[in-house]
């Protein structure tokens, strides 16, 4: 079964700290892997997008790696900003078929307090 | 920015009234889907449409409906709204092969008394 794991499920922080999120996906075959910020109430915006080939893409002060062999995708938010507050989605996308299905964690809720 | 607008943003209702979610995108994407969310859980894909007079059920039943007569257009229908429909809808769009990157509108909070 396609799934996307993601952890930990929530996660406080100090501002001006960093963090690491992870990903970990039993999708395949695989095409690529997302990486979203969702503040509350409010439709996801992408951060980063991976394909098989690459193995880290940055986006400011998130950087986001991917070990396709073991199936594991990281963020990781550099000197966390209050704004940084949202849940983080990793989102997996397959092409084993038309639709280009896509897989969704639950994802990390993170606080980042001052 | 993506430029994919949802309307309203906020909703209460009472049970058995008829509702339709509205989801415009100014991009000439191709692609729409409509997602639902539940509070600290997974989006689930519940409509999608490939194209004008094109639309699909997703992978979560749901008793809402889709239609697409325009390529920028994507309403969503309860026909008799009930308190189990409570939940965030997402409208997004895309364009290229099927799975290229979405654009997410800001989403629907609908609440169902």
């Amino acid at each position: 079964k396609n799934q996307v794991e993601q952890s930990p499920q929530s996660l406080i922080i100090l501002e001006g700290k960093n963090c690491t999120l992870q990903c970990n996906y039993t999708v395949s075959p695989f095409s690529n892997l997302r990486w979203y910020k969702q503040d509350t109430g409010r439709g996801p915006v992408s951060l980063t997008i991976m394909t098989f080939s690459e193995n880290t893409k940055s986006n400011g002060r998130y950087t986001a790696t991917l070990d396709a062999d073991t199936k594991q995708s990281s963020l990781h938010i550099t000197a966390s900003q209050l704004s940084d507050s949202a849940s983080y989605i990793c989102v997996v996308s397959d092409r084993g078929s038309t639709l280009g299905r896509l897989y969704f964690g639950r994802g990390t809720q993170l606080t980042v307090w001052p | 920015e993506a430029d994919i607008y949802q309307t309203p943003r906020y909703l209460v209702i009472g049970t058995g009234k008829k509702i339709t979610l509205e989801c415009s995108q100014t991009m000439g994407h191709d692609k729409m889907y409509w997602y639902q969310q539940d509070p600290g859980m997974e989006l689930h894909l519940i409509h999608y449409s490939y194209g004008v007079n094109s639309t699909e059920k997703g992978d979560l039943s749901s008793e809402s409906t889709v239609s697409r007569i325009r390529t920028e257009h994507f309403p969503l229908t309860l026909e008799s709204a009930r308190p189990s429909h409570t939940s965030q809808y997402l409208c997004a769009s895309s364009a290229g092969p099927a799975g290229a990157f979405n654009h997410f509108g800001p989403g629907t909070r609908l609440t169902v008394t």
